[in-house]
């Protein structure tokens, strides 16, 4: 059981080029999320998806695309990479979120990927 | 605007003596409050939630206390261990699947 497994581990880029970073898990979760971390900032939510076929914006979207074509993956794109985008990125999973009261089900994190946008 | 705040970038205590972090928010609609563990080269792990319903969630050595009123909550690690030495989030939600992440505490345990 691997748990949540990102590819790369690292990048370099130059600005303007592309990439795409994979997310794997294999717990059966629905619910999928793409975090970066920054200095002093935390974690920050990009974008995420409570199931296959969607996806939804969190805090800071701009710069990113994603996709979940498969329930297992949720994919983190970059189309023309900008320094701004030097992070470390992480990607989580979890089991459906309920409503109400039902407690909330914790989000397990991939060990993430470094990325420097020169 | 910082939904989520962790006021101190970093703590140091001694072994065996009791670390405190703290928390602060400003969103009355969160629902579930948690705190994350991260060590270096390493994602978050799950460490202690807490509903809004409670004020108080144990844990073996980890207990974490919600003050409403005042928007705030706290971690407590006793004893306090070498190994407990590691960044500390604190995280909210308010909609299904989305965690508010404060900025991180950098707890140091030193024997």
């Amino acid at each position: 059981n691997a748990g949540v497994t990102q590819t790369p581990k690292f990048r370099v880029l130059k600005t303007g080029q592309s990439m795409t970073l994979l997310c794997a898990q294999d717990m059966n979760h629905e619910y999928m999320y793409w975090y970066r971390q920054d200095p002093g900032m935390g974690l920050r939510l990009i974008h995420y998806s409570v199931g296959e076929g969607t996806t939804a914006k969190g805090e800071v979207p701009d710069g990113y695309n994603v996709s979940r074509l498969k329930k297992q993956n949720f994919l983190l794109g970059l189309e023309s990479a900008a320094p701004s985008q030097t992070s470390v990125y992480f990607c989580a999973s979890s089991y459906r979120q309920g409503l109400g009261r039902e407690g909330y089900n914790e989000q397990f994190f991939g060990p993430g990927t470094r990325l420097t946008v020169l | 605007d910082q939904q989520v705040k962790q006021n101190s970038p970093s703590l140091s205590v001694q072994e065996g003596r009791i670390s405190i972090l703290n928390c602060d928010y400003t969103n009355s609609m969160f629902d579930y409050f948690l705190w994350y563990k991260k060590y270096p080269a390493e994602g978050p792990t799950f460490l202690i939630s807490i509903s809004s319903i409670k004020d108080k969630n144990e844990d073996g050595r980890f207990t974490v206390f919600l003050n409403k009123s005042a928007k705030h909550l706290s971690l407590h690690i006793v004893p306090s261990q070498p190994g407990d030495s590691a960044v500390y989030f604190c995280a909210a939600s308010a909609v299904r699947g989305k965690l508010i992440f404060g900025q991180g505490t950098e707890l140091s345990v030193k024997p």
